[in-house]
Order: C-alpha cells, then structure tokens, then sequence
C-alpha cells in the first residue's frame, strides 16, 4: 500500500503557483520522497526528489517539514502542459527492483 | 536519446485470446520494469528485469502472464488467455541504475479485451 495521502484534485490559475501536499506521518530516517507526474495518455514522469532539505530543480520545488511527515511540491508559475496527475512517493533511494509504490495522486487542473 | 518505446499502443482482442506486448528500453538501461495501470489508479508494480535476468515479480503476475528480456534489450509481455480484468494500461519503464529518480517510462499499451 502506499504510504502517502493526497488530495484527489486540485485547481490552479494559469501563471499562478500550484502547492500540492502530501502527507508521510510513517516516513522512516533513510526514505526519500519522490514525486512523478502522468500526464495523459503518457507514462510517468520524475520531477524531483528529497530526503530533509528543500530541493528545487528546473520543473519544481519540493518543501519538506522539519519532521518529515509532510511535503510540497510547488509548481512556481503553473502552465496548461501542467495538468496532470501528481503522485508523491516514499520510498528508499537505492530500491533493489525500483518498484515505486504509487497511490491514486493528485489530479491538477490548470485553468486559463 | 530516443526514449522507452512500446508497441502497440492500443489492443483490442476478445476474452480467451493470448496478446503480446513489446518494450523496447533506453540503450543501455540494463534494467526495465513492468507496471500495469487501471482507471483511476496509480500503477502496480508487476516485474523487473536487470539484464535477461527477471529478479523479482509481484502477486499480481498470474500465471497467465509471462515476461521475457532475451539478451538484455528488448521486452515483451505475454497475457495467455485474456480476461475482461485484464484491460488496463501496461507500462514498461527502464532505468539505467537503482535509483528511483531515474525511471523512464514509456506511454505504455492501452489493452481493451472484450
């Protein structure tokens, strides 16, 4: 099963900032979260990770909370290629087999 | 850098009939993965190749199913004797090391049995 909890959808204004959580109260200390995107008819796509710090790459940001048992993904100015669905994801980084363990995810509209 | 590639992308067969997926990895991703999606959810893990060798396969893989990767390159999937449950996205995604971040996925075989 998976080990985290997200909101079934989400709207987002065009240009504005899209904040998806997720909540992992079982995280343990070694297990990273993860988050992908499916866009549709489309396998998914990694967009970032992390361990305790905040991370950001050039498709997103990712806020972790101090005790590790929520996370962000914030999506600085969200765009209409930007609606998809948004799995967040715990899991250790080396994962012998990478069998990602994905929920139902956040489904993000993003509207003009 | 030409991507996963699946064929086909889209399956209709009747209830009873067997049907073959094929998965084509990144070169030299030595590892490939299968994952099997319904509407609605999220995808399900079902095996995972590191090189010919298929070292792990999940509950969901009945016996009617079976997955090969001679040579280390390409993939297919088999489904013997198709069910109505079995309709549902297969993805394959490969990866070139262990680390999840590094998962690329195909856009996968829609498979409709009716």
């Amino acid at each position: 099963d998976a080990k985290t909890t997200q909101p079934p959808s989400m709207d987002c204004a065009e240009g504005r900032a899209a904040n998806l959580p997720c909540n992992h109260s079982t995280i343990s200390g070694n297990e990273y979260v993860y988050w992908y995107r499916q866009i549709h008819s489309q396998g998914p796509q990694y967009i970032i990770h992390g361990l305790k710090n905040n991370e950001t790459n050039e498709m997103a940001s990712l806020i972790i909370t101090e005790d590790r048992k929520s996370s962000t993904l914030i999506l600085p100015h969200a765009t209409l290629r930007d609606t998809a669905v948004y799995y967040c994801i715990v899991s250790f980084r080396y994962n012998q087999g990478g069998k990602l363990i994905f929920g139902q995810g956040t489904e993000l509209s993003v509207k003009p | 850098d030409t991507g996963v590639s699946q064929n086909p992308r889209h399956k209709i067969t009747k209830r009873g009939q067997n049907v073959t997926f094929r998965c084509d990895p990144i070169s030299e991703h030595n590892r490939l993965y299968w994952y099997r999606q319904t509407l609605g959810q999220g995808p399900e893990f079902l095996t995972y190749f590191q090189n010919e060798a298929q070292l792990e396969k999940s509950r969901l893989l009945s016996d009617r199913f079976s997955a090969e990767r001679p040579k280390g390159s390409f993939s297919t999937l088999e489904i013997q004797r198709t069910e109505q449950g079995d309709s549902a996205m297969y993805l394959c995604a490969s990866s070139p090391t262990d680390y999840n971040e590094k998962l690329f996925f195909g856009s996968g075989t829609q498979l409709s049995v009716l």
